[in-house]
């Protein structure tokens, strides 16, 4: 079965400050994707990225960075320069194959607080 | 663009009572989700549907759950009858053929079950 953990479950530091959101998976598929999601104070879910499992390069957004590792089945986040506004809850998670569509199985979410 | 939109963002009933909650996805989506969200169980996919169509209600807790879409702009997630432990968010999301994986979410609905 498709499992997605986010051994931290809240992370709190200081603005400016660089913070790196863990995501770990276990899946028996070869073909997969992996996302993150923001759920700011307002309550509703953003995505911020997917990646599909055959595109291990990292990825550069602004301030984001993810890195993708297949070989220790992570997919971790870094934010650069923290600012408060990137106060949220971060979610990872993994596309499950279904006969129709896919399934996303979400971990439990880190809670990122920010301080100015 | 209009994004999923759901309705109404924060429900409080009484134990008993019939809830329903809306959802409009997202035009030319033809997946739509339902989700719960809940400090034990975290998100948790309720039922899906493809082109109107229930695909996997397997999520469903039990019978007092049911999900409807009647056309392509519109569904609902009603609970007769409701009970405390229904309190949540429940989120619905949208996505199309071309990309099915990447679920665009509304911003919930908070329901309150006293």
């Amino acid at each position: 079965a498709q499992k997605v953990t986010q051994a931290q479950t809240e992370i709190s530091v200081v603005e400016k400050e660089d913070v790196t959101l863990d995501c770990v998976y276990e899946t028996r598929d070869t073909t997969y994707y992996l996302f993150w999601y923001k759920q700011p104070p307002s309550g509703e879910l953003v995505f911020l990225i997917r990646r599909n499992s055959f595109d291990e390069q990292n990825e550069i957004s602004g301030r984001y960075s993810w890195n993708f590792q297949k070989s220790t089945s992570s997919f971790n986040f870094t934010i650069t320069a923290s600012q408060v506004v990137d106060s949220a809850v971060y979610f990872c998670a993994l596309s499950e194959p279904m006969e129709y569509g896919n399934k996303l199985v979400f971990g439990a979410g880190t809670i990122l607080r920010v301080k100015s | 663009d209009a994004g999923v939109i759901q309705s109404p963002r924060h429900e409080v009933t009484e134990m008993g009572q019939e809830v329903t909650l809306r959802c409009k996805p997202i035009s030319g989506h033809d997946y739509l989700f339902w989700y719960r969200q809940t400090m034990m169980r975290g998100l948790e996919l309720l039922i899906y549907f493809n082109n109107n169509v229930p695909i996997d209600d397997s999520g469903m807790p039990e019978d007092r759950f049911s999900a409807k879409m009647p056309n392509a702009s519109f569904s609902t997630l009603k609970i007769q009858p409701s009970e405390p432990r229904d309190s949540a968010v429940y989120f619905c999301a949208s996505s199309f053929r071309g990309s099915i994986d990447i679920q665009y979410f509304g911003a919930g609905t908070r329901l309150s079950v006293l």
